[in-house]
């Protein structure tokens, strides 16, 4: 199965500022998924990455709050702009292998104030 | 109606116990299960992933699934302290694209008492 680091592994962050986030895989994968889940919740899926087009957003997210960029096979970041505290969140990145299913970063805890 | 249903608990159980944790569904689409344990502040750890229906044992975890009835499983035998964490089951389509989005249960507590 793939082997994912993400970071950062926490921040906390002002109100109204972005914040990046790095997911690098140890293999070439064609999609990368981006969930966030709230304090006590599951997991929500943010967006799906493919490489060299645009992100696709499920409903209820939106580029200009959390633009993603993959530049290729192995890297994607996602970023959480003009953050509110309701974006309080532990954020996650996805690749899913055959026969593997789908694997998890360890995810960002990100804390606004 | 959620697509995924899971009993979030909380559950709790003695050291050693057999733990039953369950999923139902309602897409008929799904075609790939899995099961994630997720200890606090962590992201989701994969423990088991099973193709259509049947049964899958992996040392102390065994995932059934039962497609005609839309309802799948994961037994923990011989639980240990180690094993409390959040459990959620996942599951997706064929294809691609959006097919293969993970839909997740809202996840199930489990704490393992010494």
């Amino acid at each position: 199965s793939a082997v994912i680091s993400q970071k950062p592994s926490r921040d906390i962050c002002q109100r109204g500022t972005s914040l990046t986030i790095q997911c690098q895989v140890d293999s070439q994968v064609t999609m990368m998924f981006w969930y966030r889940q709230q304090p006590g919740q599951s997991l929500t899926l943010i967006a799906t990455a493919n490489q060299g087009s645009e992100a696709t957003y499920e409903s209820g997210f939106v580029i200009d709050k959390f633009p993603i960029s993959r530049p290729n096979l192995t890297f994607s970041t996602l970023t959480v702009s003009n953050m509110s505290p309701e974006d309080s969140s532990i954020y996650l990145c996805s690749v899913v292998m055959p026969n593997y299913g789908y694997t998890f970063g360890s995810g960002t805890r990100l804390t606004v104030v | 109606q959620k697509e995924v249903e899971q009993d979030p608990g909380p559950l709790s159980v003695p050291e050693g116990a057999i733990v039953s944790l369950n999923c139902t569904y309602s897409n008929s689409a799904f075609q790939y299960f899995m099961w994630y344990r997720q200890y606090s502040r962590k992201g989701p750890e994969l423990l088991m992933y099973t193709y259509s229906s049947g049964n899958k044992e992996d040392g102390r975890f065994t995932a059934q699934v039962d497609k005609s009835s839309k309802y799948i499983s994961l037994f923990i035998r011989d639980s240990q302290p180690s094993d409390s964490a959040t459990y959620l089951c996942a599951m997706s389509g064929e294809g691609a694209g959006s097919a293969r989005q993970l839909t997740f249960g809202s996840g199930t507590q489990l704490t393992v008492l010494p």
